[in-house]
């Protein structure tokens, strides 16, 4: 059974860089016609796709958040990375990693998330 | 706010039936995306529940149904349960403004 699970700082402060880490178990990371997202959830609020990476390298981005996000992925480590710089408490959320279908574009598999705060 | 809204909350008794309703656009649903709903209890990670529209993934129970028409989607609860209050999301692809994975913004279900 394929899993996948969040790590990194839970406070973060406001105008630095948001780095976050998902390990894929379970399967492969190269394999087949999968992306590897990020995915989060600001408090009371809804889910929003941040972007996701191919074991490539190759990336897609959300518009919205592209100029600040970058996304990384390590093969040798079954892993694959999130950045987000110059956050602001805007940024606070739930973040999920997630494999992504592409085609279809919709995630099967999602980390059981991490919160990050972001401080003044 | 988001291209593709759900209404914040429905409910149902125990055994009803009730649908969660997705809207979108042509830039979303409307162009032919496929539309995937999620169950998501606070807390946990996201559930698959059904993606391409009207299929569930195994271990999905036959309980959830999805349809969709023209710009908007549907999902169907039967049977309702006590363990189905939760949050449902429709999410599909947006190729507006660069092109992007969207969600609604998320129904809470709960059950009376």
């Amino acid at each position: 059974q394929l899993q996948l699970q969040e790590s990194g700082p839970g406070l973060v402060k406001a105008s630095e860089t948001l780095s976050l880490t998902c390990t894929v178990s379970g399967g492969s990371i190269t394999r087949g016609n999968f992306y590897w997202g990020w995915i989060r959830q600001p408090p009371g609020k809804g889910l929003e796709w941040i972007g996701s990476v191919y074991y490539t390298g190759s990336t897609d981005y959300n518009p919205s958040l592209k100029s600040r996000v970058t996304i990384s992925v390590d093969t040798s480590r079954s892993q694959f990375s999130l950045r987000l710089s110059s956050v602001t408490a805007t940024d606070t959320s739930i973040y999920y990693c997630a494999r992504h279908i592409v085609p279809g574009y919709y995630f099967d598999y999602w980390g059981q998330g991490t919160l990050v705060t972001v401080s003044s | 706010q988001s291209v593709v809204t759900q209404p914040p909350s429905v409910s149902g008794a125990p055994g009803q039936r009730v649908t969660i309703s997705c809207t979108g656009s042509r830039s979303n649903i409307g162009a032919g995306y496929d539309v995937h709903w999620y169950q998501h209890l606070p807390g946990t990670a996201p559930k698959l529940l059904i993606y391409a529209n009207t299929i569930r993934p195994s271990g999905v129970s036959d309980r959830f149904s999805g349809s969709k028409s023209g710009t908007s989607a549907s999902l169907a609860i039967t049977g309702l349960r006590a363990d189905d209050e939760a949050d449902y999301y429709c999410q599909s692809y947006d190729h507006s403004l660069g092109g992007s994975g969207v969600f609604g913004g998320g129904t809470r279900l709960t059950v009376l």
